[in-house]
């Protein structure tokens, strides 16, 4: 079956502390997409990788295509970075499969 | 440019009750999608449309219509709806279907079904 697990659920940090989330697969994919999920509900996309590594700002995703791995790192965190992360995956059927999501609350 | 938007932003139904959720974009994207989001489980596709005149079945497909009224529009109906059909619905489009192409998503529609 094919499925996407990430971790931690949650996770509570201080701010300016270095954030790391994974992301894991069961099988080959297409590629990789983080996307934030804002308290309001909106949910926007912030990368979509299928190898390597990826800046945007304080945000760096990177995977690792033998291990099946990703992580969503950011840097120097914010209380307005405080939101639910997610993964998705496209697998052969080239459609999204989502994980359940990482909340993360960062602490003035 | 507004993306994608989605009306309405909230809806209490009765069982049995039925509502077409509506959903339009102006970035001229060929494809469309409908997913549901449900705690402690990640978004699950309803239905999508890969280009203007095609809808195909997703994951969670039962109890749901589809149409893609022309390229901009694509409407999620429940014909009689079901309190397992509480959730909050998201649309979202992309320019193309593949892997390839981001995924922009809508604000959400938090439907109660009573």
């Amino acid at each position: 079956k094919n499925e996407v697990e990430q971790s931690p659920q949650n996770l509570t940090a201080q701010e300016g502390e270095f954030i790391t989330i994974n992301c894991s697969y069961s099988v080959g994919i297409s590629a990789l997409h983080w996307l934030q999920q804002h308290p309001g509900g909106g949910i926007v996309s912030l990368f979509m990788l299928s190898s390597g590594k990826k800046k945007h700002g304080r945000l760096i995703a990177t995977i690792n295509i033998q291990e099946k791995h990703s992580s969503l790192h950011i840097t120097a965190s914010h209380p307005r970075d405080s939101a639910v992360y997610i993964c998705a995956v496209t697998f052969g059927n080239e459609k999204l499969t989502f994980g359940t999501g990482t909340r993360l609350t960062i602490i003035p | 440019n507004a993306g994608v938007t989605q009306t309405p932003k909230f809806q209490v139904l009765k069982t049995g009750q039925s509502m077409t959720l509506q959903c339009a974009q102006d970035m001229n994207h060929n494809s469309m999608y409908w997913y549901r989001q449900d705690p402690g489980m990640g978004l699950r596709l309803i239905y999508y449309s890969a280009s203007e005149g095609t809808t195909d079945k997703g994951e969670v497909p039962n109890g749901y219509n589809v149409s893609r009224l022309n390229k901009r529009e694509f409407s999620l109906r429940l014909e009689s709806a079901a309190p397992s059909q509480t959730s909050v619905y998201f649309c979202a489009s992309s320019a193309g279907s593949g892997s390839r192409y981001e995924q922009y998503f809508g604000p959400g529609t938090r439907l109660t079904v009573t």
